[in-house]
């Protein structure tokens, strides 16, 4: 257990449903993200929050939509995906006044299936 | 652009051998390092980092990593395979916020482990 929590841990969904994916930290961080991890790939950061602001956007498609309403709570609002949003999607959270990358701590994930 | 490469995409090893995972890296100045762990169905742990200082860094479950400025390195690795070791291998590389701050992995290398 890292304490960060990521729900649900598997989802089905089809291309015209929303859905969202939830984190939460009780670590007492201030940056929080999100990670796409799909087969074989590296990982690939999409939103970085740091104090509730997000900082960066690494221009992931609309579809995809953060919300970070506090500093432990993080959220992924999904509509209308693809079938190659199909991926595990990671919440990690970190030290930092600014976004620090010294040590990340990750939930579970995700495990998205997009029919 | 900052890169890292995990040249072997999955290795077989006995338990009780010797293990060494390669991990190369690009960025001009001197990175910091770090290795994860991500066991199936988990998201990812961090085994250990190198910042600066000794090149030889001691990690958890007995891992170590050694800084090759030289080869622009940062090989994992551990004297004796355990079979809960199986699981697959992240290295990655982080860019400093002041400098752009980002967390680059690699694609990932799997371990299996021979009874």
């Amino acid at each position: 257990e890292t304490g960060v929590t990521q729900t649900p841990r598997h989802l089905v969904m089809g291309m015209t449903n929303k859905k969202s994916l939830k984190c939460e930290q009780h670590l007492g961080h201030n940056a929080m993200y999100w990670y796409k991890q799909s087969a074989k790939k590296p990982l690939e950061l999409m939103f970085v929050y740091s104090l509730e602001e997000r900082v960066e956007n690494n221009s992931v498609p609309s579809r995809f939509s953060p919300e970070c309403p506090n500093s432990s709570h993080l959220f992924l609002h999904l509509h209308t995906l693809q079938p190659e949003d199909s991926a595990l999607y990671l919440c990690a959270s970190s030290h930092g006044d600014r976004t620090s990358y010294e040590k990340l701590f990750f939930g579970s994930g995700t495990q998205l299936s997009v029919l | 652009a900052q890169s890292v490469t995990q040249p072997d995409i999955h290795i077989t090893v006995s338990e009780g051998a010797s293990l060494e995972l390669r991990c190369n890296y690009s960025y001009g100045a001197t990175p910091y390092l770090f290795w994860y762990v991500q066991s199936p169905g988990q998201g990812l742990q961090l085994l250990l980092k190198y910042f600066s200082g000794d090149t030889l860094v001691q990690g958890i479950k007995g891992f170590e990593a050694e800084f090759k400025r030289s080869q622009s390195s940062f090989n994992l690795r551990k004297p004796s395979v355990h079979w809960s070791d199986a699981a697959e291998y992240f290295c990655a590389v982080a860019v400093p916020y002041n400098q752009g701050g980002k967390l680059i992995f690699g694609q990932g290398t799997e371990l299996s482990v021979k009874p």
